[in-house]
């Protein structure tokens, strides 16, 4: 059984660039959330899918935007890169039942330099 | 909005003692989840402990136990008999109860090493 799969490992873009990361969610899971994690914080909310819309969002800026698809995968987007945007950037997935709050399943992260 | 202060940066232990990790929380809800998540340096967050705010009985699994203190919003992790593979990034995290599912609020985390 597959878990949470992000790609790439690693990117290394420069300022004004442009980047699209993936995800695949854990199997059986319909509901993906990304995180932003800065060096030595802890994560940060940056918005959540679940039915191919954005559900929640946290207090980022609209440089910041992301998709779901039908089986259930997820891109997050960054527009013009700052230097700030150097992080490690996790997915999360979980299975939405209406009832109680499922544990949210996390991948490895994808590692964003900017230069 | 809601809060996670982990106040203890850093905290190191002899390898098969006991260490507890603090983390207090501010909120105004009254139905929320509390988790502690571990974080490797292999970079994956792992469900350690999830603690339900309406259950009164301290979540435990294993070597790992919570004291949870509702009214002093309080969500300590107790690791017994720490082993080598316990050295990590410690997160506190919370979530309010909704339909679906909430975002997770995490602490800055607790680097506890644990030394053989």
């Amino acid at each position: 059984d597959a878990g949470v799969t992000q790609s790439p490992t690693h990117l290394i873009k420069t300022r004004g660039q442009q980047v699209t990361l993936r995800c695949s969610p854990k199997s059986g899971h319909d509901t993906v959330s990304w995180y932003q994690q800065a060096l030595g914080q802890g994560p940060q909310f940056i918005f959540q899918y679940y039915e191919e819309e954005e559900r929640q969002r946290g207090n980022f800026p609209d440089r910041f935007s992301g998709h779901q698809f039908p089986n259930y995968s997820s891109e997050l987007n960054v527009n013009a890169l700052l230097l700030g945007d150097s992080a490690l950037y996790l997915c999360a997935s979980s299975l939405t039942t209406g009832l109680s709050n499922q544990p949210q399943h996390f991948g490895d992260g994808t590692r964003l330099s900017i230069l | 909005a809601q809060t996670v202060t982990q106040s203890q940066p850093e905290m190191s232990v002899q390898e098969a003692e006991t260490v507890t990790l603090s983390c207090t929380y501010d909120t105004s809800e009254n139905n929320y989840y509390l988790f502690w998540y571990k974080q490797p340096p292999s970079r994956q967050m792992i469900l350690v402990i999830r603690q339900e705010a309406y259950k009164q009985q301290n979540a435990t699994e294993n070597r790992f136990s919570v004291n949870f203190q509702k009214a002093a919003k309080s969500f300590s992790l107790k690791i017994s008999d720490s082993q080598l593979g316990d050295t990590a990034m410690y997160f506190c995290a919370f979530m309010k109860e909704a339909f679906g599912n909430e975002k997770l609020t995490f602490g800055t985390g607790t680097r506890l090493t644990i030394i053989p």
